[in-house]
């Protein structure tokens, strides 16, 4: 089983600055990655897949990168929006599919 | 608009067996595989089951293998799990999604709103 680890926990960002959120995954992946936002009494929604593809209406705003065992998320500049927890998945070598335990990103 | 809206949660006595339900719309349901995912209260994400998107191959995590039973049904755009012999553990907010391809290496691109399913005597 791949084991996903994000870093921070918590990231304090003030509103228009940028952020940056990690995930690195314990074998290689071939950028079967995605990340995926949940607010408060929500359902998560697709963000990123294949590393750096954004999904569909999601703003501009949102990258991915990375490759192997590091990835990155990074948010331009901070929309009040923005503020939620953010989970990366590897589907690359699967079952199971699995999660980071997420990064909870606040505002400073 | 992909909708999936789930049911079929509520509160179990441990030993007991729930059956949920997600029914689709807004995209060809025949044509994806279909996920359950599960978040227990404070929690991250786990996933539950896959299966592809004619129901012949179904996977499951370690955590409910031989409890849980994924199905589908394409003629009904609805996808099932059957959950037998449950746990406390199993407490949780209970997600159907859908698979972004027919088979494996799926990421989750739409998602319902969840349905809870508590655990407890």
């Amino acid at each position: 089983e791949i084991v996903m680890t994000q870093s921070p926990a918590t990231l304090s960002v003030s509103p228009g600055e940028r952020a940056t959120l990690s995930c690195r995954a314990s074998q290689t992946l071939s950028r079967n990655l995605a990340w995926y936002q949940q607010k408060p009494g929500q359902a998560p929604r697709l963000l990123i897949y294949g590393a750096s593809t954004r999904a569909t209406g999601v703003p501009a705003r949102f990258s991915g990168s990375g490759s192997g065992t590091e990835f990155t998320l990074t948010i331009s500049s901070l929309q009040s929006e923005d503020f939620a927890v953010y989970y990366c998945q590897q589907y690359d070598n699967w079952p199971p599919y699995t999660f980071g335990q997420g990064t909870k990103l606040e505002i400073k | 608009e992909v909708q999936l809206s789930e049911s079929g949660g509520g509160m179990v006595q441990p030993g007991g067996s729930l059956r949920l339900s997600c029914a689709a719309s807004g995209f060809t349901f025949s044509a994806y595989a279909m996920n359950w995912v599960r978040q227990a209260p404070g929690k991250g994400l786990e996933w539950v089951s896959v299966v592809n998107h004619s129901g012949v191959r179904t996977y499951y995590a370690d955590s409910v293998k031989g409890r849980f039973t994924i199905s589908r049904d394409n003629s009904k755009n609805t996808l099932y799990l059957q959950m037998n012999s449950l746990r406390a553990e199993d407490t949780a907010a209970y997600y159907c999604a859908k698979g972004s391809t027919t088979d494996g290496y799926n990421c989750f691109d739409y998602w319902g709103q969840g349905t809870l399913v508590t655990v407890s005597s």
